[in-house]
């Protein structure tokens, strides 16, 4: 079975650059995690979906990011400006939506840099 | 505020050395108590939820407890490829949450 799929795998780029990151959760859940990963913070919870609708997005950090999932298959994580200290590994995960507590699984992530 | 503490922060066994890891949590209320591995490069798999103080789960050298303050990860004679970073996350009890709160991760390292 195909697992979460995130795109692209690695991400270099300048400063003030947009960045997209992209992610297709497992068929059949309703329900989209983006997390970051650094070495200072750990894995934090940036915003996440139920049935394509946006449920909490406390933790996204500030206007740059945003993110939008248009489709049950398909989300997307924006960056825009980009500064160097949104560099970190983006993860996307996803769970069914029925027993809230099922376990989230997740993408291989996207590392990033900002130069 | 809902928070997870993992110790140690890494941890060096020799191969069949047995140990455990510790998440001590606080958190309002407790909807389920997750523990994950990564590997370098990848994401975190799942291994096991935990519900309520006294439960345990196993999978195959890895056992998990789980008290009202912590949790523990046992892991018996283990291998080689048990090396990797063990996360514990905790999910707050708000009605209608699904968020996890993660710890910074035990990095075990399993010498043959």
């Amino acid at each position: 079975d195909a697992g979460v799929i995130q795109s692209p795998r690695h991400e270099v780029t300048e400063m003030g650059q947009e960045v997209t990151l992209r992610c297709k959760p497992i068929s059949g859940h309703n329900s989209l995690f983006w997390y970051r990963q650094t070495m200072m913070r750990g894995l934090e919870l940036l915003i996440y979906f139920n049935n394509n609708v946006p449920i909490d997005d406390s933790g996204m950090p500030e206007d740059r990011f945003s993110a939008k999932m248009p489709n049950a298959s398909f989300s997307t994580l924006k960056i825009q400006p980009s500064e160097p200290r949104d560099s970190a590994v983006y993860f996307c995960a996803s769970s069914p939506i029925q027993g809230s507590n099922q376990p989230q699984h997740f993408g291989d992530g996207t590392r990033l840099s900002i130069l | 505020e809902d928070q997870v503490t993992q110790s140690p922060e890494a941890l060096r066994l020799q191969e069949g050395e047995s140990s455990s890891l510790n998440c001590s949590y606080t958190v309002s209320g407790l909807r389920g108590l997750f523990w994950y591995r990564q590997d370098p490069g990848k994401g975190p798999e799942f291994l096991f939820t935990l519900y309520s103080a006294g439960e345990e789960k196993e999978k195959e050298r890895l056992k998990a407890t789980l008290t009202k303050k912590e949790s523990f990860l046992h892991i018996t004679a283990p291998k080689p490829e048990d090396s990797a970073t063990y996360l514990c996350a905790v999910q707050p009890l708000i009605q209608g949450a699904q968020k996890l709160v993660f710890g910074q991760g035990t990095r075990l390292t399993i010498n043959p």
